[in-house]
């Protein structure tokens, strides 16, 4: 089975723009969560989605919102940019509640 | 509140050495799961484990084994005779409530020296 996959893997925004990531779980997965990595914070929990409803939401404000697709696969928009929002953005699918979670390889955003 | 508390920052070793990663948890739920994840230098997070809090059982895969105890709410990793390509950060995690949430330790970065 093909792994987690998410484009782009490397983006280079300019502060007040947005952004769209994406990400396609593994097939037959339906659960997609979405976590930020920083060196500063570490990893945090963005949100979490099963079939089509976000199931849970991190402390993030409302710049960060997500959705997912009736195929699973999700997508994350971050809108007006902050040189904070600069980081590693990892999506992980699973194929059911608080089974192991599989990572994708991540996009790395930066805010100029 | 739960918490997830991964005291060593980096650790060092020679080849072929033992090391162990601790991993303490906080959480009043009596139902939750606990995980470790491999990132290395690449930066994909690698799934390694996954237990749950009812199988009290050590675990053991190959080089790497998990030593499980509620009573001291620790989940520590023990990679024997470790090799340069365990070089990465270790995460430990917990998942509670009705949800894949994952709330991530600081990661302990394991450097290994041939």
């Amino acid at each position: 089975k093909a792994g987690v996959t998410q484009t782009p893997r490397y983006l280079i925004k300019t502060r007040g723009q947005q952004v769209t990531l994406s990400c396609s779980p593994i097939s037959g997965h339906r659960s997609v969560s979405w976590y930020q990595q920083t060196p500063g914070q570490g990893l945090q929990f963005l949100f979490e989605y099963f079939s089509e409803t976000q199931r849970n939401k991190g402390n993030f404000p409302g710049r960060f919102s997500g959705r997912q697709f009736s195929n699973s696969r999700s997508e994350m928009n971050v809108s007006t940019l902050e040189l904070g929002d600069s980081a590693l953005y990892l999506c992980a699918s699973s194929s059911g509640l608080r089974y192991e979670q599989y990572f994708g390889p991540g996009t790395r955003l930066t805010v100029t | 509140a739960q918490k997830v508390t991964q005291a060593q920052t980096e650790i060092s070793v020679v080849e072929k050495e033992d090391v162990t990663l601790d991993c303490v948890y906080e959480t009043r739920d009596t139902t939750y799961y606990l995980f470790w994840y491999k990132q290395p230098p690449s930066g994909e997070l690698v799934f390694l484990i996954r237990r749950n809090s009812f199988d009290e059982q050590n675990e053991i895969s190959g080089r790497y084994s998990w030593n499980f105890q509620k009573s001291t709410s620790s989940f520590n990793f023990t990679i024997t005779a470790s090799q340069v390509v365990d070089s990465a950060v270790y995460f430990c995690a917990l998942s509670i409530d009705n949800t894949d949430k994952l709330i991530f330790g600081t990661g302990t970065r394991l450097q290994v020296f041939p």
